[in-house]
């Protein structure tokens, strides 16, 4: 089976706090992507990867940034948190082709006090 | 602009019923469509996908059907269990606009399952 693992389940930050959210995929996926999840929005694109150290805009990736050093590792960087980055974080990953079928993590339930 | 919605927010269904979950799409250019569960605490979990040039795809208990003429995607849940219950989200994939390609999900349906 296909598994992603967000680092952490829950996290609590402070305003100002420079924030890592790392995601691992064992399936050799090309595609990499984070989504946050809030009450009456659903699922909206940060940031996505196609591929090893690159890396495009989402709908909404002002106040975050991405880095892809390794094909298995995506990682979301809040580079001073803010109280509006309180949410879930999802990351999911596929594969190049006709399949588009997204993976899901369990997703990381930060918290900017 | 594009969008992919859903008729009603919550779904509340008996034991062993059927259930359906509706959404609508705005873009006929899309050409791929996946549902997906999401129990509370956990990430989404794929459940079925279906191609514009297919109409209806079965799966175990789950049936998705398109209606490309009116823009429609349900998902049909036979013998509904208490399992069942989660949001249900549906996502649509077309290239166009700021998409990129990528899926767009609607908001969801909660779906919960009366014993």
């Amino acid at each position: 089976d296909v598994k992603v693992t967000q680092s952490s389940r829950y996290l609590v930050k402070r305003t100002g706090e420079k924030v890592f959210l790392e995601c691992v995929q064992d399936m050799d996926h090309e595609n990499m992507f984070w989504y946050r999840q809030d009450p009456g929005l659903g699922l909206r694109l940060i940031y996505f990867s196609y591929d090893v150290k690159m890396k495009e805009k989402g709908d909404i990736p002002e106040g975050y940034s991405v880095s892809r050093e390794k094909k298995e590792r995506f990682s979301l960087i809040l580079e001073s948190a803010s109280t509006n980055q309180t949410s879930m974080y999802l990351c999911a990953s596929s594969w190049t082709g006709l399949n588009e079928k997204l993976f899901f993590g369990s997703g990381t339930q930060l918290s900017v006090l | 602009g594009e969008s992919v919605g859903l008729h009603l927010p919550t779904l509340s269904v008996q034991e062993g019923d059927n259930s359906i979950i509706n959404c609508a799409y705005s873009n006929s250019a899309s050409d791929y469509f996946i549902w997906y569960k999401q129990e509370s605490g956990k990430g989404p979990q794929f459940i079925i996908d279906i191609r514009s040039n297919m109409d209806k795809r079965q799966g175990q208990r789950v049936t998705v059907l398109l209606n490309k003429t009116v823009k429609h995607l349900s998902l049909q849940i036979a013998a509904t269990q208490p399992g069942d219950s989660a949001v249900y989200f549906c996502a649509e994939k077309g290239n166009y606009g700021g998409s990129q390609g990528n899926l767009i999900f609607g908001k969801g349906t909660k779906l919960s399952v009366k014993p």
